[in-house]
C-alpha cells in the first residue's frame, strides 16, 4: 500500500526566506507524486506533479520539487516566500496504473511572517 | 471555462438525517472523484465515477453512496448521519479516469456540520 508522510504540520517562515516543505512516500512501485495547495475556504489546486523523466519539477507560483528515489522523498521548495503563499500544502502519491486513488499526506500549514 | 461547482456550500443537519451533495464537473470532464476532509483524518478518498460507473471506492461504510448521471454530474448521499460525518466534502473532476494519470480539478467543497 502507498502512503505519504509530511514532516511538520505547521511551518513558519519570514517573507523572502526559503520555503521547504518535506514529503516522504512509501510505494512498492514507481510512483506518481503531486503537491497541492489549499487556500482558506477553497478546494485544492495542483502545484506540480512528477510522473517520469526529469526529477526536478517546476510548478506554478515559483514552486519546485525534486524526486529523490534513494531517499523516497519529494520535498517542495520556493526560494523566496511571499505573503500570498500562506496556505495548506498537501503531498500525494499514486501509482502508474491509474486504477488506485490518490493517497494524501496530512498536510502542512505554511505561515509567512512579514 | 467554468470550474467545478458544488452545491450547497454549507449544510447543517441533525444526527440520523440523510444528506445529498451535488457536484458539476468541468465541461467535457467525465471523471468525478469525491473526498472527505477532516482535521483528524485529513483527505480521504470516497469514490470515483467515470461514465456513470463507479471505478473505485474508498474504505467508508455503506451509508456513503454516490452516483453519476449521463451529463457527468455526480451526487453523493450520506444516510443516517453521525457526528463524525461533519467534514468538508470535496469533489474533483478530470478528463479521463485514473487519478494519477490526469490532473484533477477540485471544487470549493461542501461544508457539512452534523449536530
Amino acid at each position: 500500500a502507498q502512503s505519504v508522510t509530511q514532516l511538520g504540520s505547521h511551518v513558519s517562515v519570514s517573507e523572502g526566506a526559503l520555503v521547504l516543505l518535506r514529503c516522504n512516500y512509501s510505494s512498492s512501485v514507481p510512483p506518481y507524486l503531486f503537491w497541492y495547495v489549499q487556500y482558506p475556504n477553497q478546494g485544492l489546486q495542483l502545484l506540480l506533479k512528477y510522473t517520469t523523466g526529469a526529477t526536478l519539477v517546476k510548478g506554478i507560483n515559483g514552486f519546485e520539487a525534486e524526486f529523490k528515489k534513494s531517499e523516497t522523498s519529494f520535498h517542495l521548495t520556493k526560494p523566496s516566500a511571499h505573503m500570498s503563499d500562506a496556505a495548506e500544502y498537501f503531498c500525494a502519491v499514486s501509482d502508474h496504473s491509474g486504477n488506485t486513488p490518490l493517497v494524501f499526506g496530512k498536510g502542512t500549514r505554511l505561515s509567512v511572517i512579514a | 471555462k467554468a470550474g467545478v461547482t458544488q452545491t450547497p456550500r454549507y449544510l447543517i443537519k441533525t444526527r440520523g438525517q440523510q444528506v445529498t451533495l451535488s457536484c458539476s464537473p468541468i465541461s467535457g470532464h467525465r471523471s468525478v472523484s469525491w473526498y472527505q476532509q477532516t482535521p483528524g483524518q485529513g483527505l480521504q478518498f470516497l469514490f470515483e465515477y467515470f461514465s456513470e460507473t463507479q471505478r473505485n471506492k474508498g474504505n467508508f461504510p455503506g451509508r456513503f453512496s454516490g452516483r453519476q448521471f449521463s451529463n457527468s454530474r455526480s451526487e453523493m448521499n450520506v444516510s443516517t448521519l453521525e457526528l463524525g460525518d461533519s467534514a468538508l466534502y470535496l469533489c474533483a473532476s478530470s478528463s479521463s479516469p485514473g487519478q494519477g494519470s490526469y490532473e484533477q480539478y477540485f471544487g470549493p467543497g461542501t461544508r457539512l456540520t452534523v449536530t
